[in-house]
């Protein structure tokens, strides 16, 4: 099975700070990866896919990159509603692993 | 719009068993792979089972193979999963998603419902 990591696994960040945020596979996955954002009591919401396609509606400040088996989400400036739990998934397999999380705060 | 209410959730004894339900509106139910995913209280996602459009494809996750099994009614624009031998590492929020699937994007999930607590205590 393909595992996957996140690094760093939190983070405190400014308004307007520059994010990045890592998601490693334990194989080769393409560039099957999709990223997800997660605020506390709420669904996850698709941002990215395929690894650097932006979902519809989602603001242009978010982009992905990578492929094989390194990928990153980058927030290119932090914004307030920007603060939660943000989540890698591969879907090279139909055993679609999730990443642990990288939870963003407030610094 | 495209809408997902999972309902069934609830507390449960260790070793037994519950049905959750996904209801689908906005969108051809039909036409669309559905997953399962959970959540246990504080930890991260954890995909669950998968079920193909017209139930011809299914996966589960390790942790719940032999367990859990899904299911679909696209005549009745919903997808299930029956619980069986239920442990206390079960309790979580249960989600149901619609999976979106490209030949260059493989799968994704685009729409979420608002979860179901499930929880196993005795």
């Amino acid at each position: 099975d393909i595992q996957m990591t996140q690094s760093p696994s939190s983070l405190s960040a400014s308004v307007g700070d520059r994010v990045t945020i890592t998601c490693r596979a334990s194989q080769s996955i393409s560039s099957y990866l999709n990223w997800y954002q997660q605020k506390p009591g709420t669904a996850p919401k698709l941002l990215i896919y395929a690894a650097s396609s932006l979902q519809s509606g989602v603001p242009s400040r978010f982009s992905g990159s990578g492929s094989g088996t390194d990928f990153t989400l980058t927030i290119s400036s932090l914004q307030p509603e920007d603060f939660a739990t943000y989540y890698c998934q591969h879907s090279y397999s139909t055993l679609f692993t999730f990443g642990p999380g990288t939870k963003v705060d407030i610094k | 719009q495209v809408r997902l209410v999972e309902s069934g959730g609830g507390l449960v004894k260790p070793g037994g068993s519950l049905r959750l339900s996904c209801e689908a509106s906005g969108f051809t139910f039909s036409e669309h792979y559905m997953s399962w995913v959970r959540q246990a209280p504080g930890k991260g996602l954890e995909w669950v089972s998968y079920i193909s459009s017209s139930s011809r494809y299914i996966n589960y996750a390790d942790s719940v193979k032999g367990r859990f099994t899904i299911s679909r009614d696209n005549a009745k624009n919903s997808l299930y999963l029956q619980i069986h031998s239920l442990r206390a590492e079960d309790t979580a929020v249960y989600y149901c998603a619609r999976a979106v699937f490209g030949v260059t994007t493989s799968y994704y999930f685009d729409y979420w419902g608002q979860g179901t607590l499930v929880t196993v205590s005795s």
